[in-house]
């Protein structure tokens, strides 16, 4: 019974480089976050994801940042032009989705991409 | 205001003691309430959750919840060192599924 899986767990990139972060979310789980964690700083929400449907990006930079969550594969975050403030430990979560019972509100985290900007 | 306020700490107490933490949050439609724990350079893992007022018990863990006082707190009875970590009190609202965190309790159990 995998859990949330995110890879890769460690990514260095150069000042204006891309990064592309990947989730694949626990079996039978429809639901995916992204939350950021800025060294010695509580975990931030960054963006809401159900298959092909962005739901709430509220927490999500308006510029250089995007995320999908596509039919088929992995929800991929993407940053693009990175720079030194990106570097962070990002975490995806999956839940079941608020349809069956209150547990469907748990939310299960992935290992973290642990993202270094030189 | 912070939405979700917890002691940074540290806290320290004996190995066998019981550990308390808390946490109030600030808007008053919350509705769902989480305890995770995450050691240093590891992910969150989810250990508790609470929906209506009361004690919920799990094993050596129990979460209370006082929605009136906007208040909920997670004791750890008999702590062990393997308890020693930052705990993260986290809370989502009524049709909101994401979870504000609060910044984390750092829980030290001394042997």
């Amino acid at each position: 019974n995998a859990g949330v899986m995110q890879n890769p767990r460690h990514l260095v990139r150069r000042r204006g480089q891309e990064a592309r972060l990947r989730c694949s979310p626990m079996k039978g789980h429809s639901h995916v976050y992204w939350y950021r964690q800025l060294p010695e700083e509580g975990l931030k929400f960054m963006v809401y994801l159900q298959k092909e449907n962005i739901i709430d990006e509220s927490g999500m930079p308006k510029e250089r940042f995007s995320a999908e969550f596509p039919k088929e594969g992995p929800s991929i975050l993407r940053i693009q032009q990175v720079v030194r403030g990106d570097s962070a430990a990002y975490f995806c979560a999956s839940s079941p989705g608020a349809t069956v019972s209150w547990s469907s509100y748990e939310q299960y985290f992935g290992p973290g991409t642990r993202l270094t900007v030189t | 205001q912070k939405e979700v306020e917890q002691n940074s700490g540290p806290l320290s107490v004996p190995e066998g003691a019981i550990a308390s933490l808390n946490c109030t949050y600030s808007d008053r439609v919350s509705q769902s309430f989480f305890w995770y724990r995450q050691y240093s350079g590891k992910s969150p893992e989810l250990i508790m959750s609470i929906y209506s007022n009361g004690d919920k018990e799990d094993g050596r863990f129990t979460a209370q919840l006082n929605k009136a006082s906007q208040y909920v707190s997670l004791l750890i009875r008999d702590s062990q060192p393997s308890d020693s970590a930052t705990y993260l009190c986290a809370v989502n609202s009524f049709g909101n599924e994401k979870l504000t965190f609060g910044t984390g309790t750092r829980l030290t159990i001394i042997p």
